[in-house]
Protein backbone atom coordinates (compact mmCIF):
# COMPACT_ATOMS: atom_id res chain seq x y z
CA UNK A 1 0.00 0.00 0.00
CA UNK A 2 0.76 3.57 0.09
CA UNK A 3 3.20 5.13 2.46
CA UNK A 4 3.45 8.80 2.59
CA UNK A 5 5.77 10.63 5.33
CA UNK A 6 5.99 14.24 6.47
CA UNK A 7 8.69 16.75 7.58
CA UNK A 8 8.54 18.51 9.62
CA UNK A 9 6.21 17.40 12.44
CA UNK A 10 6.35 20.66 13.88
CA UNK A 11 7.32 24.11 12.19
CA UNK A 12 7.92 27.37 14.16
CA UNK A 13 7.52 30.67 11.72
CA UNK A 14 7.93 34.44 11.98
CA UNK A 15 4.56 36.06 11.22
CA UNK A 16 5.40 37.22 7.69
CA UNK A 17 7.65 34.78 6.72
CA UNK A 18 7.60 31.71 4.65
CA UNK A 19 6.42 28.28 5.42
CA UNK A 20 7.27 24.66 3.68
CA UNK A 21 6.55 21.33 4.07
CA UNK A 22 7.04 18.54 2.66
CA UNK A 23 5.97 14.93 1.90
CA UNK A 24 7.11 11.60 0.18
CA UNK A 25 5.01 8.76 -1.04
CA UNK A 26 5.75 5.23 -2.39
CA UNK A 27 3.15 4.41 -4.30
CA UNK A 28 3.99 5.31 -8.07
CA UNK A 29 -0.07 5.37 -8.66
CA UNK A 30 -0.74 7.79 -6.95
CA UNK A 31 -1.63 10.62 -8.90
CA UNK A 32 -3.72 13.09 -6.75
CA UNK A 33 -2.03 14.94 -3.54
CA UNK A 34 -4.26 17.36 -1.39
CA UNK A 35 -3.55 18.99 1.72
CA UNK A 36 -5.47 19.61 4.56
CA UNK A 37 -5.39 21.59 7.11
CA UNK A 38 -6.98 21.28 10.78
CA UNK A 39 -7.36 24.07 13.42
CA UNK A 40 -7.49 22.99 17.21
CA UNK A 41 -10.59 20.62 18.17
CA UNK A 42 -11.76 21.52 14.31
CA UNK A 43 -12.15 18.98 11.58
CA UNK A 44 -9.80 18.83 8.47
CA UNK A 45 -10.97 21.23 5.72
CA UNK A 46 -8.92 20.71 2.17
CA UNK A 47 -7.05 23.67 1.14
CA UNK A 48 -5.20 22.82 -2.24
CA UNK A 49 -4.64 20.01 -4.17
CA UNK A 50 -3.15 19.03 -7.39
CA UNK A 51 -3.35 16.36 -9.93
CA UNK A 52 0.02 14.12 -11.46
CA UNK A 53 -0.34 15.92 -14.78
CA UNK A 54 0.50 19.33 -12.93
CA UNK A 55 3.81 20.45 -10.93
CA UNK A 56 2.23 23.43 -9.46
CA UNK A 57 -0.13 25.17 -8.41
CA UNK A 58 -0.81 28.73 -6.31
CA UNK A 59 -4.03 29.85 -4.76
CA UNK A 60 -3.57 33.63 -3.11
CA UNK A 61 -0.13 33.03 -0.52
CA UNK A 62 -0.50 29.18 -1.14
CA UNK A 63 1.16 26.62 -3.29
CA UNK A 64 1.71 23.19 -4.15
CA UNK A 65 4.80 21.69 -5.94
CA UNK A 66 4.97 17.98 -7.12
CA UNK A 67 7.92 16.02 -8.49
CA UNK A 68 6.61 12.60 -10.03
CA UNK A 69 9.86 11.48 -10.73
CA UNK A 70 11.04 12.04 -6.90
CA UNK A 71 7.84 10.85 -5.59
CA UNK A 72 7.86 14.22 -3.42
CA UNK A 73 5.32 17.36 -2.82
CA UNK A 74 5.83 20.25 -1.04
CA UNK A 75 3.07 23.11 0.76
CA UNK A 76 4.24 26.58 0.36
CA UNK A 77 2.71 29.64 2.45
CA UNK A 78 4.34 32.63 1.95
CA UNK A 79 3.69 35.84 3.84
CA UNK A 80 2.62 33.71 7.36
CA UNK A 81 -0.53 35.22 9.53
CA UNK A 82 -1.40 34.02 13.25
CA UNK A 83 -4.63 32.33 11.60
CA UNK A 84 -2.41 30.22 9.24
CA UNK A 85 -1.29 28.44 12.82
CA UNK A 86 -2.80 25.04 12.49
CA UNK A 87 -1.98 21.06 11.81
CA UNK A 88 -1.68 20.68 8.05
CA UNK A 89 -1.81 17.04 7.01
CA UNK A 90 -0.36 16.13 3.13
CA UNK A 91 -1.88 12.82 2.18
CA UNK A 92 -1.83 10.79 -2.06
CA UNK A 93 -4.75 9.03 -3.68
CA UNK A 94 -4.83 6.90 -6.78
CA UNK A 95 -7.54 9.23 -8.11
CA UNK A 96 -9.43 7.67 -10.95
CA UNK A 97 -7.19 4.83 -11.43
CA UNK A 98 -8.26 3.35 -8.14
CA UNK A 99 -10.33 3.04 -4.96
CA UNK A 100 -10.86 6.08 -3.28
CA UNK A 101 -8.51 5.86 -0.70
CA UNK A 102 -6.54 9.08 0.98
CA UNK A 103 -3.24 8.07 2.59
CA UNK A 104 -2.10 10.99 5.15
CA UNK A 105 1.32 11.70 6.10
CA UNK A 106 1.39 12.50 10.02
CA UNK A 107 1.00 15.93 9.95
CA UNK A 108 2.96 19.24 10.70
CA UNK A 109 1.85 21.61 13.46
CA UNK A 110 2.67 25.45 12.23
CA UNK A 111 2.96 27.99 14.85
CA UNK A 112 3.24 31.54 12.84
CA UNK A 113 4.50 33.76 15.70
CA UNK A 114 3.03 37.20 16.05
CA UNK B 1 -26.37 21.28 3.09
CA UNK B 2 -25.82 21.57 6.99
CA UNK B 3 -22.80 18.99 6.18
CA UNK B 4 -21.31 15.79 7.50
CA UNK B 5 -23.30 15.28 11.06
CA UNK B 6 -21.92 13.43 13.44
CA UNK B 7 -23.30 12.21 16.85
CA UNK B 8 -22.29 12.21 19.73
CA UNK B 9 -19.62 15.07 19.73
CA UNK B 10 -18.33 13.66 22.74
CA UNK B 11 -18.54 10.23 24.66
CA UNK B 12 -17.53 8.82 27.78
CA UNK B 13 -17.36 5.33 28.65
CA UNK B 14 -16.04 2.19 30.66
CA UNK B 15 -14.04 -0.25 29.47
CA UNK B 16 -16.16 -3.28 28.08
CA UNK B 17 -19.10 -1.20 27.15
CA UNK B 18 -20.77 -0.86 23.24
CA UNK B 19 -20.27 2.76 21.84
CA UNK B 20 -22.29 3.50 18.56
CA UNK B 21 -20.65 6.56 16.64
CA UNK B 22 -23.47 8.21 13.64
CA UNK B 23 -23.20 9.75 11.03
CA UNK B 24 -24.87 11.06 8.40
CA UNK B 25 -23.18 12.26 5.34
CA UNK B 26 -24.05 15.58 2.64
CA UNK B 27 -26.94 13.96 0.43
CA UNK B 28 -25.89 12.79 -2.76
CA UNK B 29 -22.45 11.69 -1.74
CA UNK B 30 -21.80 8.57 -2.53
CA UNK B 31 -18.80 7.52 -0.93
CA UNK B 32 -18.64 7.69 2.89
CA UNK B 33 -15.44 7.19 5.09
CA UNK B 34 -14.61 6.56 8.31
CA UNK B 35 -11.06 7.38 10.36
CA UNK B 36 -9.61 7.53 13.63
CA UNK B 37 -7.02 10.53 14.63
CA UNK B 38 -4.39 9.99 17.54
CA UNK B 39 -1.59 11.65 18.37
CA UNK B 40 0.51 8.36 17.81
CA UNK B 41 -0.99 7.17 14.64
CA UNK B 42 -2.52 10.52 13.13
CA UNK B 43 -5.46 9.77 10.84
CA UNK B 44 -5.95 6.17 10.04
CA UNK B 45 -8.77 5.39 7.25
CA UNK B 46 -10.91 2.62 8.96
CA UNK B 47 -13.46 1.92 6.05
CA UNK B 48 -14.66 3.02 3.49
CA UNK B 49 -18.26 2.93 1.53
CA UNK B 50 -19.73 3.31 -1.92
CA UNK B 51 -22.95 3.39 -2.49
CA UNK B 52 -23.67 1.88 1.14
CA UNK B 53 -21.55 -1.10 0.54
CA UNK B 54 -18.36 -1.60 2.09
CA UNK B 55 -15.47 -1.26 -0.09
CA UNK B 56 -12.29 -1.37 2.20
CA UNK B 57 -12.14 -2.59 5.14
CA UNK B 58 -8.22 -3.50 6.09
CA UNK B 59 -8.28 -0.18 8.48
CA UNK B 60 -10.43 -1.55 10.73
CA UNK B 61 -8.36 -2.55 14.30
CA UNK B 62 -9.90 -5.87 15.14
CA UNK B 63 -13.01 -7.69 15.33
CA UNK B 64 -14.51 -5.55 17.86
CA UNK B 65 -15.41 -2.82 15.00
CA UNK B 66 -17.62 -2.82 13.03
CA UNK B 67 -19.41 -0.38 10.75
CA UNK B 68 -22.77 -0.51 8.59
CA UNK B 69 -24.57 1.33 6.20
CA UNK B 70 -28.24 1.14 6.11
CA UNK B 71 -29.08 3.70 3.61
CA UNK B 72 -27.59 6.59 1.81
CA UNK B 73 -28.01 9.33 4.85
CA UNK B 74 -26.96 7.30 7.69
CA UNK B 75 -23.41 5.05 9.27
CA UNK B 76 -22.47 3.37 12.34
CA UNK B 77 -19.48 2.75 13.38
CA UNK B 78 -19.68 0.20 16.60
CA UNK B 79 -16.76 -0.84 18.90
CA UNK B 80 -17.72 -3.93 21.02
CA UNK B 81 -16.49 -4.37 23.82
CA UNK B 82 -14.65 -0.87 24.35
CA UNK B 83 -10.84 -0.75 25.54
CA UNK B 84 -9.05 2.25 26.90
CA UNK B 85 -6.91 1.97 23.58
CA UNK B 86 -9.80 3.10 21.45
CA UNK B 87 -9.68 6.49 22.97
CA UNK B 88 -9.56 8.58 20.00
CA UNK B 89 -11.49 11.25 18.10
CA UNK B 90 -13.49 9.94 14.98
CA UNK B 91 -14.04 11.57 12.10
CA UNK B 92 -16.73 10.62 9.15
CA UNK B 93 -16.11 12.00 5.93
CA UNK B 94 -18.50 12.09 2.71
CA UNK B 95 -16.92 13.04 -0.66
CA UNK B 96 -19.19 13.18 -3.97
CA UNK B 97 -17.42 10.50 -6.26
CA UNK B 98 -13.93 8.67 -6.66
CA UNK B 99 -11.09 10.31 -7.09
CA UNK B 100 -9.79 13.92 -7.28
CA UNK B 101 -12.59 14.69 -4.80
CA UNK B 102 -12.22 16.76 -1.70
CA UNK B 103 -13.27 14.70 1.23
CA UNK B 104 -16.01 16.94 3.63
CA UNK B 105 -14.98 15.86 6.98
CA UNK B 106 -17.60 16.13 10.07
CA UNK B 107 -16.81 17.52 13.31
CA UNK B 108 -15.69 14.14 14.96
CA UNK B 109 -16.38 12.60 18.00
CA UNK B 110 -14.08 12.52 20.93
CA UNK B 111 -13.89 9.04 22.47
CA UNK B 112 -12.96 8.49 25.82
CA UNK B 113 -12.77 5.37 27.08
CA UNK B 114 -12.13 5.16 30.91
Amino acid sequence: GENVEQHPSTLSVQEGDSAVIKCTYSDSASNYFPWYKQELGKRPQLIIDIRSNVGEKKDQRIAVTLNKTAKHFSLHITETQPEDSAVYFCAADRGETGANNLFFGTGTRLTVIP
Amino acid sequence: DAGVIQSPRHEVTEMGQEVTLRCKPISGHDYLFWYRQTMMRGLELLIYFNNNVPIDDSGMPEDRFSAKMPNASFSTLKIQPSEPRDSAVYFCASSLMAGYNEQFFGPGTRLTVL
